[in-house]
């Protein structure tokens, strides 16, 4: 059975930095690519970022884009997405999510971890 | 300002169709695939429909998916109250290099 569990949502104020993890388990994890999407309290999903397989490839939303790193370690089974320089529009739940055959297709989803950007 | 334009809001009553449109451009429907989101309350997002028109294993066949050149529907025939919920149609844009979702559209079955 896939798993995917989320950690490290929580609140960090303005300017200031987070870092999430998603533990996946059921599937061989470095044959897939892996996304973080999120949903902002009351919107709708927001496709924030995708990493490869192998991590060689990633890629980033535009509203993220230099503020935010996506990475994996394989040996761990392990997604990670480094938020920085945070602004109280990143405030949302972060899912991380599964992806098959190619990154639009998001076929097992965590339960998402909230991160609240605020003073 | 969604990429992917989606109805905010569809409504039907139990054991009718109902169908959600999702509205695109060249760079993204026109030219890629299209997958459906099903999200109850307080819940993720499930994989509904994925390659235009093809159902993850458990998805019955009531839910069926269409796409005709910049525009793809999602049909639920048989309604029930368990399926009120948000549905989001997903692409990938050329233009863009990036996923993008349409807003959402509200079932409510009545």
């Amino acid at each position: 059975e896939v798993q995917l569990l989320e950690s490290g949502g929580g609140l960090v104020q303005p300017g200031g930095s987070l870092r999430l993890s998603c533990a996946a388990s059921g599937f061989t994890f470095s044959n897939y690519a892996m996304s973080w999407v999120r949903q902002a309290p009351g919107k709708g999903l927001e496709w924030v970022s995708a990493i490869s397989g192998s991590g060689g490839s990633t890629y980033f939303a535009d509203s993220v884009k230099g503020r935010f790193t996506i990475s994996r370690d394989n040996s761990k089974n392990t997604l990670y997405l480094q938020m920085d320089s945070l602004r109280a529009e990143d405030t949302a739940v972060y899912y991380c999510a599964k992806t098959v055959a190619t990154i639009e297709k998001l076929d097992y989803w965590g339960q998402g971890t909230l991160v609240t950007v605020s003073s | 300002q969604s990429v992917l334009t989606q109805p905010p809001s569809v409504s039907a009553a139990p054991g009718q169709k109902v169908t959600i449109s999702c509205s695109g451009s060249s760079s993204n429907i026109g030219n890629n695939y299209v997958s459906w989101y099903q999200q109850l309350p307080g819940t993720a997002p499930k994989l509904l429909i994925y390659d235009n028109n093809k159902r993850p294993s458990g998805i019955p066949d009531r839910f069926s998916g269409s796409k005709s050149a910049t525009s793809a529907t999602l049909g639920i025939t048989g309604l029930q109250t368990g399926d009120e919920a948000v549905y989001y149609c997903g692409t990938w844009d050329s233009s863009l290099s990036a996923v993008v979702f349409g807003g959402g559209t509200k079932l409510t079955v009545l």
